[in-house]
């Protein structure tokens, strides 16, 4: 069955970027929407944004939280089977779990479902 | 951006009783185009990921145990839980994917009295 898996650094530095990836297994990453969603230790959750993984066109489309949207940029390579997820300018406010999660489309600007299938999430600390 | 409301913040429930939770959007999360409730909840156990239960308000993902449903429309919905299990112990979201940004409700922790 599809499987996903964050992967990061950890520790980011405050004011650098964090860069995190998410790694699709057992299925294909085109015509889906990914989500990326943050929890802080004992907190609720937030959505960062989503891309569509539109495959072979090259087109993209976004949408991001704009309370982070200035900081945020979501990127998919399908050769890889990967999405990633960029967060410049970090402070200790980021530190929280991250995670990806698929959501089911029928086609661009268009969702077929909810997050569907979540990764188990990658812990990021904000530190000096 | 729609705010998602539960209430209440926590429950406790005795085994084999009903657990009622409830979610309020500040705007209509309603569809006309095809009439749906753009509404979902999740079930999140500690060290674990959220768990979809319920989309489009009240369509049980698969595998889901039928003690689990969801109810309403527009910006009123209640998940309920039929007969409560000692496995259901945990923290239940309620969100919109009508809108970005998608947001989420609290959460109501739920637990056995």
């Amino acid at each position: 069955q599809v499987q996903l898996q964050e992967s990061g650094p950890g520790l980011v530095r405050p004011s650098e970027t964090l860069s995190l990836t998410c790694t699709v297994s057992g299925g294909s990453i085109s015509s889906y929407y990914w989500s990326w969603v943050r929890q802080p230790a004992g907190k609720g959750l937030e959505w960062i944004g989503h891309i569509y993984s539109s495959g072979n066109t090259g087109y993209n489309p976004t949408d991001y939280n704009p309370s982070l949207k200035s900081r945020v940029t979501m990127s998919v390579d399908t050769s890889k089977n990967q999405l990633s997820l960029k967060l410049s300018s970090v402070t200790a406010a980021d530190t929280a779990v991250y995670y990806c999660a698929r959501v089911p489309s029928c086609g661009k600007y268009c969702l077929r479902g909810a997050f569907e299938i979540w990764g188990q999430g990658t812990m990021i600390s904000v530190s000096s | 951006d729609i705010v998602m409301t539960q209430s209440p913040d926590s429950l406790a429930v005795s085994l084999g009783e009903r657990a009622t939770i409830n979610c309020k959007s500040t705007q209509t999360i309603l569809h006309t185009s095809n009439n749906k409730n753009y509404l979902a909840w999740y079930q999140q156990k500690p060290g674990q990921p959220p768990k979809l239960l319920i989309y489009w308000a009240s369509t049980r993902e698969s595998g889901v145990p039928e003690r689990f449903s969801g109810s309403g429309s527009g910006t009123d919905f209640t998940l309920t839980i039929s007969s409560l299990q000692t496995e259901d112990v945990a923290i239940y979201y309620c969100q919109q994917y009508s809108t970005p940004p998608y947001t989420f409700g609290q959460g109501t922790k739920l637990e056995i009295k």
